[in-house]
């Protein structure tokens, strides 16, 4: 049972790069979400998603895009990476109906 | 928007100590309120939840009671072990579709 999966784990970016954070849950849960993570600020909502075809902007979505092709991949996408971009990167996803939220290991995204 | 608000700081206690985080919230509605913790290097887990005013949530001896009239979800735990080291997050869902965090308390045990 994998439930939420991440990668990268870990990945180091030049100022300006691209990249795609992968997002993967077994679990079928409709309701998906990516957060940030910064010392001291708690976890800030990027992006949601509340089932496949349909994306949300949280908080914080500058920056960002996000697609949901598919029940079970949510992937997040940086298209010229800033060194204010540099956090740690947490999925997580829900079944409709329930409260539980159900974690990533995370990525940790350093911006250089 | 809604949102919850934690006490400042790291918490530092030793062994066997009582241990209180505090949170309070803000909502129009009556969002179902929740405590994470999450271990070094990890994600963040489900500790216990409260979904209507005057639930108490437990697990792993931690205790919350959602209050409506104090707008507060309190996290307690009697006796705290080392192993109980980590960040705390209160959070509560809103709109049936959003979660929105605190900004976590690191709490250290020592022995």
């Amino acid at each position: 049972n994998a439930g939420v999966t991440q990668t990268p784990k870990f990945r180091i970016l030049k100022i300006g790069q691209s990249m795609t954070l992968q997002c993967t849950q077994d679990m079928n849960h409709n309701y998906m979400y990516w957060y940030r993570q910064d010392p001291g600020m708690g976890l800030k909502l990027i992006y949601y998603s509340v089932g496949a075809g349909i994306t949300d902007k949280g908080e914080v979505p500058n920056g960002y895009n996000v697609s949901r092709s598919t029940t079970e991949d949510f992937p997040l996408r940086l298209e010229l990476a800033a060194p204010s971009q540099t956090s740690v990167y947490f999925c997580a996803s829900r079944r409709d109906g329930e409260t539980e939220a159900f974690f990533g290991q995370g990525t940790r995204l350093t911006v250089v | 928007g809604d949102s919850v608000t934690q006490m400042e700081g790291p918490v530092t206690l030793s062994e066997e100590a009582f241990l209180t985080i505090n949170c309070t919230y803000t909502a129009t509605g009556y969002p179902s309120l929740f405590w994470y913790v999450q271990y070094p290097g990890e994600g963040l887990q489900l500790l216990l939840k409260a979904t209507k005013a005057d639930d108490k949530g437990s697990n792993k001896g931690f205790e919350a009671t959602y209050r409506k009239e104090t707008t507060s979800f309190h996290l307690e735990k009697g006796s705290v072990q080392v192993s109980d080291s980590a960040v705390y997050f209160c959070a509560l869902l809103y709109g049936n579709n959003r979660l929105a965090f605190g900004k976590g308390n690191q709490v250290v045990v020592i022995p």
